[in-house]
C-alpha cells in the first residue's frame, strides 16, 4: 500500500489567495484526519470524517477554512482567503475507526506571504 | 484542549544511553499510543497499550501504564542516532470513533 498520499508536499502562495490541500486515505481506512502543526501550538485536530461525514469540525480555526470529502478515497482541505498566520505543516491521517492506531501523510508545508 | 502532557519537552543523550519519557492526560482512557515524528516528516505508530494492560514491549521499546495517576511512560534501551525524533503520546477518551488527542511531544536527541 502507498500509505497516505498528500498534495502538493510544499505550497507557497500570497496573502488572500486561495489554497486547496488533497489527502488520499489509505484504502479500507474509514476515518480521516486534518491536523494543523505549528511550534507554538504543535499538533492540532481540524476536523475529522467518518465513512465520508465530517463529524467534528470544532477545531477549524474560522470559516476562511473548509474541509470535504466526496468520498472515500479522497479529501480537499480548502482556505479561502489565506493569510501569513495560516502558515503550518498540514498532516492529513487515516484509520480504521477514530480511537485506532493512525497513518500520517507526509504533510504539505504551507507558506503565506 | 491538551489530553496529554508528555515531560520532559526535550532530552539530550548519548548513544547506547536509556531514554525516557513520560505522559500524563486528565480523564479516564480506553487505551493510549505514543508516536514518534522525524524532523519534516508525518507521525509514525509505535505501541498501544489498552487501559486494562500495565506494561507493553516492542523491541527496544518499552511502555508502561498506570490509570491510577493518569501516567504512561516510554522507555527506549541502547539508544541510536537514528531515534533522534520527537515522541508523543495520544489517548482516546471513550470506546468508540472519538479521535485520538495529542500532547505535544518530548524532542529526543541522541548523540553519537
Amino acid at each position: 500500500d502507498a500509505g497516505v498520499i498528500q498534495s502538493p508536499r510544499h505550497e507557497v502562495t500570497e496573502m488572500g489567495q486561495e489554497v486547496t490541500l488533497r489527502c488520499k486515505p489509505i484504502s479500507g481506512h474509514n476515518s480521516l484526519f486534518w491536523y494543523r502543526q505549528t511550534m507554538m501550538r504543535g499538533l492540532e485536530l481540524l476536523i475529522y470524517f467518518n465513512n465520508n461525514v465530517p463529524i467534528d469540525d470544532s477545531g477549524m480555526p474560522e470559516d476562511r477554512f473548509s474541509a470535504k470529502m466526496p468520498n472515500a478515497s479522497f479529501s480537499t482541505l480548502k482556505i479561502q482567503p489565506s493569510e501569513p498566520r495560516d502558515s503550518a505543516v498540514y498532516f492529513c491521517a487515516s484509520s480504521l475507526a477514530g480511537n485506532y492506531e493512525q497513518y500520517f501523510g507526509p504533510g504539505t508545508r504551507l507558506t503565506v506571504t | 484542549s491538551q489530553q496529554g502532557e508528555e515531560d520532559p519537552q526535550a532530552l539530550s543523550i548519548q548513544e547506547g544511553e536509556n531514554a525516557t519519557m513520560n505522559c500524563s492526560y486528565k480523564t479516564s482512557i480506553n487505551n493510549l499510543q505514543w508516536y514518534r515524528q522525524n524532523s519534516g516528516r508525518g507521525l509514525v505508530h509505535l505501541i498501544l497499550i489498552r487501559s486494562n494492560e500495565r506494561e507493553k514491549h516492542s523491541g527496544r521499546l518499552r511502555v508502561t501504564l498506570d490509570t491510577s495517576k493518569k501516567s504512561s511512560s516510554l522507555l527506549i534501551t541502547a539508544s541510536r542516532a537514528a531515534d533522534t525524533a520527537s515522541y508523543f503520546c495520544a489517548t482516546d477518551t471513550s470506546s468508540g470513533n472519538t479521535p485520538l488527542v495529542f500532547g505535544k511531544g518530548t524532542r529526543l536527541s541522541v548523540i553519537a
